[in-house]
């Protein structure tokens, strides 16, 4: 069985920085492409950033650029969103995910950022 | 960027009815790499169709995926109660960024 499994979600003042991880199981993490997804309060999906399974390119949607980085260690079949710069905005559930196309997802790490 | 523009946004109908659901992209979407998703409230998002129009593993037949270039459908027949959900359609591929659509909300 997959499991993909987020964790570092939590409440950070508006400048601030937090690290999500994110662990899965169940497939070969080395050979798939991951993403990060958010979705804010009651809003819909937003694809945040993916990254290749060697880790060589990382991509991101252009609200994040600068401020968020991908990364991965395949060795502990793990993936990480580090993010600074934190603005009430990016406030969501973040969600990692196998792809794209996304056929698994964790349930999901929560991330308010508020003063 | 591709925009991908969903519709309608909201429709409300009865067990065993058909549906289409509509996502139109700005730009062209290559090799038809075109996702849809659905997902109900308090749950992760749950892979129907990519690739514009193969089934994940595990999704009934009664959803199917259409379309090319600019012009996608997904069409859900006879639908059930449990279909009540927001579907969203994302392009992906090559270029990012992977945008989703602004999702449809579907009553039964």
């Amino acid at each position: 069985e997959v499991q993909l499994a987020e964790s570092g979600g939590g409440l950070v003042q508006p400048g601030g920085s937090l690290r999500l991880s994110c662990v899965v199981s169940g497939l070969t993490f080395s050979r798939n492409w991951m993403s990060w997804v958010r979705q804010a309060p009651g809003k819909g999906l937003e694809w945040v950033a993916n990254i290749r399974p060697d880790g060589s390119d990382k991509y991101y949607v252009d609200s994040v650029k600068g401020r968020f980085t991908i990364s991965r260690d395949n060795a502990k079949n793990s993936l990480f969103l580090e993010m600074s710069s934190l603005r009430v905005e990016d406030t969501a559930l973040y969600y990692c995910a196998r792809g794209p196309p996304h056929a698994y997802w964790g349930q999901g790490t929560l991330v308010t950022v508020s003063s | 960027e591709n925009v991908l523009t969903q519709s309608p946004g909201t429709l409300s109908l009865s067990p065993g009815e058909r549906v289409a659901l509509s996502c139109r992209a700005s730009q062209t979407v290559s090799s038809n790499y075109l996702a849809w998703y659905q997902q109900k409230p308090g749950q992760a998002p749950r892979l129907l169709i990519y690739a514009a129009s193969s089934r994940a593993t595990g999704i009934p037949d009664r959803f199917s995926g259409s379309g090319s270039g600019t012009d996608f459908t997904l069409t859900i027949s006879r639908l059930e109660p449990e279909d009540s959900a927001v579907y969203y359609c994302q392009r992906y591929g090559s270029s990012p960024p992977d945008t989703f659509g602004q999702g449809t909300r579907l009553e039964i």
